[in-house]
């Protein structure tokens, strides 16, 4: 079983509007959690990395937040833009090895 | 920001050949190294953990004579698909751990390997 759970798989949002990604982990004992975007045929993009002690942290639009004893993480994008139509992956590493975890990702897209 | 560079970031080869990767850390070591296979519509799926200095460490299922990891300098590590078919084609992304507390990954831009 996937030790990071990502909801939900896919949306659609429209542009201009905000929307939540949702993640999931069981990874032990946590080091810390990125989060990236991948444009359709690119490499990742880290928008955030959050470790045990941070609750919240922004990039531009993009915010996330991280509750480490429910071992959840949401990013929120505001006002989206057409650009942020991707792939949010959510990965976690492991303290005690460092070994990542990725989440299967949630695509976004952003219609006009 | 950290830049790690792929080359190429698109090939095609006929069945049988083989195919080098590259992966460089551009102004950064990276003592550790990853690459990735990615389907489709899929996440990331990690092949193996390349060391500078020392043999790959590969996951389950990767066959290590079939993805040849090379990891010859701090900058440097490269995939080998030998004797590629076309259950290999893929996109391909390699990633470089930046030392520091939080081991921060930058990734590359992706190599596209369509076998015919």
């Amino acid at each position: 079983k996937n030790q990071v759970e990502q909801s939900p798989q896919s949306l659609i949002i429209l542009e201009g509007k905000n929307c939540t990604l949702q993640c999931n982990y069981t990874v032990s004992p946590f080091s810390n959690l990125r989060w990236y975007k991948q444009d359709t045929g690119r490499g990742p993009v880290s928008l955030t990395i959050m470790t045990f002690s941070e609750n919240t942290k922004s990039n531009g639009r993009y915010t996330a937040t991280l509750d480490a004893d429910t071992k959840q993480s949401s990013l929120h994008i505001t006002a989206s833009q057409l650009s942020d139509s991707a792939s949010y992956i959510c990965v976690v590493s492991a303290s005690n090895d460092y070994k990542l975890s990725f989440g299967a990702g949630t695509t976004v897209t952003v219609r006009a | 920001g950290a830049v790690v560079s792929q080359h190429p970031s698109r090939v095609i080869c006929k069945s049988g050949t083989s195919v080098k990767i590259e992966c460089r850390s551009l102004d950064f070591q990276a003592t550790t190294m990853f690459w990735y296979r990615q389907f489709p519509k899929q996440s990331l799926m990690l092949m193996a953990t390349s060391n500078e200095g020392s043999k790959a460490t590969y996951e389950q299922g990767v066959e290590k004579d079939k993805f040849l990891i090379n990891h010859a300098s701090l900058t440097l590590s490269t995939l080998t698909v030998t004797s590629a078919h076309p259950e290999d084609s893929s996109f391909y992304i390699c990633s470089a751990r930046r030392q520091g507390s939080t081991g921060e990954l930058f990734f590359g831009e992706g190599s596209r390997l369509t076998v015919l």
